[in-house]
């Protein structure tokens, strides 16, 4: 089954604590991207990924880090989080040809920071 | 200005109704168009493609007004499974989906 898996789904951590959400797709995408969503923002891309070892920021990339080694992974680094880092997170997944082709969420990951 | 400016609802419908959601995008040089939905803390899940002619998908239809920028999405005979949030999303050119903060349907028994 074609899927993007995120994990953890839910995290409670406190502020200033390394943690690694995960992100995996078996469609062999070429361009994957996390966003983060807030009541009354919508979605706000944090960074986005066309290909392995090609990253790039998004709108809102202040806090974040991530990396591609492998096609499939593309894991968020939060390295000390602080408490407007509370969110839900999605990470999504598309081929090269956008305008035709959809794009594929994860599950999601309801992070809280204390 | 936002870039995709939705009305945020909750649009609250009987069954059987017909309703509509306007989207506005203020990037003229905007490429692709599409409406996705959103169950409550449920990842988002394209609906449709929006195209300049317009197009329908059953009692779903999505018209696009470059000229005005606005895309609109048509529910015809709402059902209580169409409860949920719409997305409207818009591709830039550097092919960055844009997404306005949804509209909420409720559709009452």
């Amino acid at each position: 089954e074609a899927q993007v898996t995120q994990n953890p789904r839910y995290l409670i951590t406190v502020t200033g604590k390394k943690l690694t959400v995960t992100c995996s797709q078996n469609m062999n995408h070429e361009y994957m991207s996390w966003y983060r969503q807030d009541p009354g923002l919508g979605l706000r891309q944090i960074y986005y990924s066309m290909n392995v070892e090609v990253t790039d920021k998004g709108d809102v990339p202040e806090g974040y880090k991530v990396s591609r080694k492998e096609k499939r992974n593309f894991p968020l680094i939060l390295e000390s989080p602080s408490p407007n880092q509370t969110s839900l997170y999605f990470c999504a997944s598309s081929s090269r040809e956008f305008s035709t082709d959809t794009q594929y969420f994860g599950p999601g990951t309801r992070l809280t920071v204390l | 200005r936002k870039e995709v400016e939705q009305d945020p609802g909750p649009f609250n419908v009987p069954e059987g109704a017909t309703v509509a959601f306007n989207c506005t995008y203020s990037n003229s040089a905007s490429q692709s168009f599409f409406w996705y939905r959103q169950d409550c803390r449920k990842e988002p899940k394209l609906l449709m493609s929006v195209y300049s002619s317009g197009n329908e998908d059953g009692r779903f239809t999505a018209q696009l007004n470059r000229a005005s920028q606005y895309i609109s999405l048509l529910i015809r005979d709402s059902k209580l499974s169409d409860s949920a949030t719409y997305l409207c999303v818009v591709m830039d050119s550097s092919y960055k989906l844009i997404f306005g903060s949804g509209t909420r349907l409720l559709v009452r028994p």
